[in-house]
């Protein structure tokens, strides 16, 4: 089976400072992670992916993230935090070789709180 | 460019009663998903489907009933409300491939009294 952790129901940070939000995985293959943002009243929206290839990902409003296949992690990164990033944060983890490879399994969430 | 749209945004059932949640999406996308989401716990899977006449079960299917006759549209039927059904409801559809990212509707709130 897999999953996904988020160990971090919220994370405050500085407007400047820069931002990580965790994410640990459990899949019995080579996993598809995501991440995705949520802002208020609306459905979630694709930040960025990692299939195959380089550990860091690039993806929109300059988030990045890291893959770590020893520790099982994609934490999800900005060099500078904005306000407007203030949102909630979901990771998911696919894997392609499992018996329910088309479901995305999503993590439970982590609010970020950008602080000006 | 509309998307996915899911109808209503609201609606308030009493326990017993039954509705459809309406979901459409203009990408030509053949994959379509229905997730709910509760507080603190992410999204859960209900139903999917790969295709036009084609659905399965998810994480959470039991008090739901879907259909798919068309590309476009993936109704979600709940029969006989229940309180445990009180919650939000995503749409997503997908291009073929696991590495495809999902497309969200805004949901849809229900709540059942």
């Amino acid at each position: 089976a897999q999953s996904v952790a988020q160990p971090e129901d919220q994370v405050n940070v500085a407007e400047g400072n820069p931002l990580t939000v965790k994410c640990t995985y459990s899949v019995s293959g080579n996993p598809y992670l995501f991440w995705y943002v949520q802002y208020p009243n609306r459905g979630l929206q694709f930040l960025l992916k990692y299939i195959t290839g380089d550990n860091l990902v690039k993806g929109s409003y300059g988030f990045e993230a890291e893959f770590n296949k020893s520790q099982t992690s994609f934490h999800l990164k900005k060099p500078s935090a904005l306000v407007s990033d203030s949102a909630l944060y979901f990771c998911a983890v696919r894997d392609p070789s499992g018996a329910g490879s088309y479901q995305l399994t999503f993590g439970k969430g982590t609010k970020l709180s950008v602080i000006p | 460019n509309a998307g996915v749209t899911q109808t209503p945004k609201f609606r308030i059932l009493k326990i017993g009663q039954s509705m459809t949640l309406q979901c459409t999406q203009d990408m030509n996308h053949n994959y379509m998903y229905w997730y709910r989401q509760d507080p603190g716990m992410g999204l859960k899977l209900i139903y999917y489907s790969v295709g036009a006449g084609i659905t399965d079960k998810g994480e959470v299917p039991n008090g739901y009933n879907v259909s798919r006759s068309t590309t476009e549209d993936f109704p979600l039927r709940l029969e006989l409300a229940a309180p445990s059904q009180t919650s939000v409801y995503f749409c997503a559809s997908s291009e073929p491939g696991q590495g495809s990212p999902l497309h969200f509707g805004n949901g849809t709130r229900l709540t059942v009294t």
